[in-house]
């Protein structure tokens, strides 16, 4: 059973700072991580990829990877009002018949308060 | 602008009438994926499509029936809704099986009654 586990939340910020979204994973031999940000109602969008180690930056989004912690991270700096959703982390297996698929976790919602 | 469109967005069955859903995209993409997802819950894989390669989810229920006619459509076929079944489709496509972007469609709305 491959497993992606994030805080439901809520998290609640105010804006102009930092939010913070963490996500762990069980299957070690994941290689690709990715980011999806789902506003009330509507279908999930792609905001993040991560392959690698180390950090990644985007604007106003980072997210890190740890393989060897097996967790991933999404950091929104200056946070706005906008920025309020349910961020979905993902996590495509390496190798075997699941290849093709993503496993998702069930997401934090973010609450940017002005 | 090169997008996945699904239709309905909203639709309205009664319980046991068999519902289809629509999926297209001019992306160009091999790879079409159908998801379930209910309230605060992870987008849930029903199938997926490898060019026309089916690949179907173990715990799918047999209830659900897809169809892929080209690379451009996508059908998901309810035979018999259950009021369980009552959830946002999601449609989403992928450039290639070993990639994991995938892009969503806007997603159809399935209410039972």
């Amino acid at each position: 059973q491959k497993e992606v586990e994030q805080n439901s939340g809520p998290l609640s910020v105010p804006e102009g700072a930092i939010a913070s979204l963490n996500c762990t994973y069980s299957d070690r031999v994941s290689q690709s991580f990715f980011w999806y940000r789902q506003y009330s109602g509507k279908s999930p969008e792609l905001i993040m990829s991560i392959y690698s180690n180390g950090d990644k930056e985007d604007g106003r989004f980072t997210a890190q990877l740890n393989k060897a912690s097996q967790y991933v991270s999404l950091l929104i700096r200056d946070s706005q009002p906008s920025d309020s959703a349910t961020y979905l982390c993902a996590v495509k297996p390496a190798r075997g018949s699941t290849l093709g698929r993503l496993y998702f976790g069930r997401g934090t919602q973010l609450t940017v308060w002005p | 602008d090169a997008m996945v469109i699904q239709n309905p967005r909203y639709q309205v069955t009664q319980f046991g009438k068999p519902v289809t859903l629509s999926c297209s995209q001019t992306l160009n993409h091999n790879v079409m994926y159908w998801y379930q997802q209910k309230s605060s819950q992870a987008p849930k894989l029903l199938f997926h499509y490898y060019d026309k390669d089916f690949n179907n989810e173990a715990d799918t229920p047999d209830n659900f029936q897809s169809r892929r006619p080209n690379t451009s459509f996508c059908f998901l076929d309810i035979r018999s809704p259950g009021l369980g079944d009552a959830a946002m489709y999601l449609c989403a496509t992928s450039r290639a099986r070993g990639l994991g972007e995938q892009y969503f469609g806007p997603g159809t709305r399935l209410t039972v009654t």
